[in-house]
Order: C-alpha cells, then sequence, then structure tokens
C-alpha cells in the first residue's frame, strides 16, 4: 500500500501562476522528500525536510511539513513551462528494519504559455 | 562528480527469459536502491544494498534479486520474466541509505516483455 498520497492527482495552470501540491502519510516518518519526474525519465531530487523541520526552500520551491496532521505540501511559485512534469512525494518510515523509501503515486503538472 | 549511471537503456525480453541490469552509483556513495515504475503500481521498492549488504527489501518475489560489489556497483536479476515485468527500473544512489539521505537516481532501464 502506498504509504504518501499525492493531492491532487493533476493540476493545470498557466505560466506564472503558482502550483500546490500536497502529500498525505500514514507513518512516522524520518524524512519526506519531494522529487520531480519527466515523461518517464529518472527522478530528480528537490528537496527533503526532516521530521523536525517545518519548512523549506528552494529558489522557487517551498515545502512545509505537519507532523501532527501527517501531510506536506510543495508550492511552486511563478511556474513556468518547463515545471511541466509529475511530483511524487517519498517518505522514510521512522525506525522499522527492513523498511523501504516509499513513493506515492504523484501529481501531474501541466503548465501552459 | 557525474551522476548516477544505468545500462542498458532500453532492453526487449521474452518470457520466461531472464536479465540482469545495471546500476553505476555516484562516486563514494555506499548504497544503492532499486525501485520498479508502471502506470498502474507506480513507483515500488525493490531493495537497497549498503557495502555490499542487502539492508532493506521490498514486497517483491524471489525472481527479482540484487548484488552490490565492492566498487559498490549493483545489478539486480529478473529470472524467469513475465510481461507484468514491463516496466522503467530505476536505481537510485546516497552516501548514508535511503532512511536518512538524498536518494539521486539514474536515468533508468526500460524493460519490455513479449
Amino acid at each position: 500500500s502506498q504509504q504518501g498520497e499525492e493531492d491532487p492527482q493533476a493540476l493545470s495552470i498557466q505560466e506564472g501562476e503558482n502550483a500546490t501540491m500536497n502529500c498525505s502519510y500514514k507513518t512516522s516518518i524520518n524524512n519526506l522528500q519531494w522529487y520531480r519526474q519527466n515523461s518517464g525519465r529518472g527522478l530528480v531530487h528537490l528537496i527533503l525536510i526532516r521530521s523536525n523541520e517545518r519548512e523549506k526552500h528552494s529558489g522557487r520551491l517551498r515545502v512545509t511539513l505537519d507532523t501532527s496532521k501527517k501531510s506536506s505540501s510543495l508550492l511552486i511559485t511563478a511556474s513556468r513551462a518547463a515545471d511541466t512534469a509529475s511530483y511524487f512525494c517519498a517518505t522514510a518510515p521512522r525506525t522499522q528494519a527492513g523498511t523501504a523509501l516509499i513513493f506515492g503515486k504523484g501529481t501531474t503538472l501541466s503548465v501552459s504559455s | 562528480k557525474a551522476g548516477v549511471t544505468q545500462t542498458p537503456r532500453y532492453l526487449i525480453k521474452t518470457r520466461g527469459q531472464q536479465v540482469t541490469l545495471s546500476c553505476s552509483p555516484i562516486s563514494g556513495h555506499r548504497s544503492v536502491s532499486w525501485y520498479q515504475q508502471t502506470p498502474g503500481q507506480g513507483l515500488q521498492f525493490l531493495f537497497e544494498y549498503f557495502s555490499e549488504t542487502q539492508r532493506n527489501k521490498g514486497n517483491f518475489p524471489g525472481r527479482f534479486s540484487g548484488r552490490q560489489f565492492s566498487n559498490s556497483r549493483s545489478e539486480m536479476n529478473v529470472s524467469t520474466l513475465e510481461l507484468g515485468d514491463s516496466a522503467l527500473y530505476l536505481c537510485a544512489s546516497s552516501s548514508g541509505g535511503l532512511l536518512t539521505d538524498t536518494q539521486y537516481f539514474g536515468p533508468g532501464t526500460r524493460l519490455t516483455v513479449l
């Protein structure tokens, strides 16, 4: 079963607008990571936020983490056509031997010019 | 530093055959993990190797196996291929492991089973 679930599944916006994607997860985590994937290629790491952090920024990206609600959000400001991709959150459950990096189904973002 | 490389990039096999995929991690990284990506199941974790030892394993049948060499390069083997094994196989490397560190992904190997 999926640990992380992104919402919405698909998002279409115009260039210049902001895009917000949400991720919910089920168990306690060590960290939560966001990745981008273009057209079935390899994943590109965007941001890693640790369980004791609440917010991180990287360029036009802002990630928040609310461990009490078991949720995270990824905000892309001033979107560009090049931001068109699928975005995944991935969680690393805390402790537990034999665990994994667990991905959600992803949000497909389409930015039109 | 060079990124994670995977070979081959594309592969076509028939049912019942076996296949070996290769992953070369970023220099200095000791952890290599493997993932299967399909439209239906999404990204699923196969296993992680760290310093030549399998440290974590996902919920896949024993037909899926892997190993890691002393130079941290890793191979994944799938025996007795089934149509459902058609997927993009991704490997990722990190310095400390998938529970603590950023994973750097390769471009993937696209496997088609006919």
